[in-house]
């Protein structure tokens, strides 16, 4: 079974524009992890935040986390085509052994 | 550079069939993993190991098997072949003591079972 869900399932944009993409789970967590995914090739870890952080940037990325609601965000501001990619999220948590477990992601389409 | 690499990248092979799939890492990581992805359901975890004789089930085990006789290499087996293993296969893998931190992850093997 799935932890973590995405919303939307797919997402189309123009170059430039911010991307916004949710994450929701059930049981409490140790880390939230997003992790991006080009066609045809292995997940790139992107960012982790921590039960206890409630933002995080990297570069373009924005990750907040909300315990108290079980979610998540991942923020892309100024897109661009090679953001064209599946995001998911994955999270950590005791109820699944310290192990992760993967949402089924949100397929991100940036149009030049 | 380090690095995690799965071969074959594309299998195909026949219903009843034994076949393994390979997974090299050079991170010197203790742990590693297998998930298949399908569509509609993301990654599911198959089997794991936190160290050199150490595997575990995942969620989605049956007809799957795994030996872990060195830190590098997590070979998956296939004990017959299914249609319903027609999946696109990756091996991950983490540093630390337990599988919650980031996943380095290979590149992939898809495989069909006519």
């Amino acid at each position: 079974s799935q932890q973590g869900e995405e919303d939307p399932q797919a997402l189309s944009i123009q170059e430039g524009e911010n991307a916004t993409m949710n994450c929701s789970y059930k049981t409490s967590i140790n880390n939230l992890q997003w992790y991006r995914q080009n066609s045809g090739r292995g997940l790139v870890h992107l960012i982790l935040i921590r039960s206890n952080e409630r933002e995080k940037h990297s570069g373009r990325l924005r990750v907040t986390l909300d315990t108290s609601k079980k979610s998540s965000s991942l923020l892309i501001t100024a897109s661009r085509a090679a953001d064209t990619a599946s995001y998911f999220c994955a999270t950590d948590s005791k109820a699944a052994g310290n192990k992760l477990t993967f949402g089924g992601g949100t397929r991100v389409l940036v149009k030049p | 550079d380090a690095e995690i690499t799965q071969s074959p990248r594309h299998k195909i092979t026949e219903t009843g069939r034994q076949v393994t799939l390979a997974c090299h890492q050079t991170w010197n990581h203790n742990n590693m993993f297998w998930y298949r992805q399908d569509l509609g359901h993301g990654l599911r975890l198959i089997h794991y190991s936190y160290g050199v004789q150490d595997t575990n089930k995942g969620e989605v085990s049956d007809g799957y098997s795994v030996s872990r006789s060195n830190t590098e290499d997590l070979p998956l087996t296939l004990e017959s072949a299914a249609s319903s293993q027609t999946s696109v296969y990756f091996c991950a893998s983490s540093r630390g003591a337990n599988g919650g931190n980031e996943q380095f992850f290979g590149p992939g093997t898809r495989l069909t079972v006519l």
